[in-house]
């Protein structure tokens, strides 16, 4: 299993230019997580879902959009990017049964947007 | 790689001694509390976590304590090795809030040869 996979990996923007993060899980999870790092800081949640279909928002959900059109996948959108968006992005997902607190990561999306 | 920030509080300890971090919640209704462990360049990964009627519970080489008296989460890495480098976050979920995870700002771990 590949786990939880992320891409790409780094990305460098300009401000107003949109792009879309990938997150793959082949772990059949049902819910799936976006998270925001910033230096100094822990990880903050920009969007969240907990299945096929479904989506919510987290604490810092402004100015970006996601969409979980397939289970294994959970899309993060900047339509018109700033430069307080840059940041590590990190996906992860779990089931809500079993442990449910262990969420998987993935390795991360470095976004600078200049 | 992706780096995990570069103004976290820094402990350092002397390898094979004991580790303690330390954590300070919020939200005294929450559910459960977890422990995660971030290396360089890679995503937080799951070590333990307490449940909010409980005051200790034990994993392979690691403690979490927590004292609800005072809102406070400690984990203690029993003899310390190289390995456990890493930035360590506290975080709190409270199924209430549509079982969100709180992370805490992190505590970078340093092993001293």
């Amino acid at each position: 299993n590949a786990g939880v996979t992320q891409t790409p990996k780094f990305r460098v923007l300009k401000t107003g230019q949109s792009m879309t993060l990938l997150c793959a899980q082949d772990m059949n999870h049902e819910y799936m997580y976006w998270y925001r790092q910033d230096p100094g800081m822990g990880l903050r949640l920009i969007h969240y879902s907990v299945g096929e279909g479904t989506t919510a928002k987290g604490e810092v959900p402004d100015g970006y959009n996601v969409s979980r059109l397939k289970k294994q996948n959970f899309l993060l959108g900047l339509e018109s990017a700033a430069p307080s968006q840059t940041s590590v992005y990190f996906c992860a997902s779990n089931n809500p049964g079993g442990r449910y607190n262990e969420q998987f990561f993935g390795p991360g999306t470095r976004l600078t947007v200049l | 790689g992706e780096s995990v920030g570069l103004h976290l509080p820094t402990l350092s300890v002397q390898e094979g001694d004991n580790s303690i971090i330390n954590c300070a919640y919020s939200n005294s209704a929450s559910d459960y509390f977890i422990w995660y462990k971030q290396e360089s360049g890679k995503g937080p990964q799951f070590i333990i976590d307490i449940r909010s009627n409980m005051d200790k519970r034990q994993g392979q080489r690691v403690t979490v304590l927590l004292n609800k008296t005072v809102k406070h989460l400690s984990l203690q890495i029993a003899a310390t090795q190289p390995g456990d480098s890493a930035v360590y976050f506290c975080a709190e979920i409270s199924y209430s809030s549509a079982s969100k995870i709180i992370f805490g700002s992190g505590t970078r771990l340093s092993i001293r040869p």
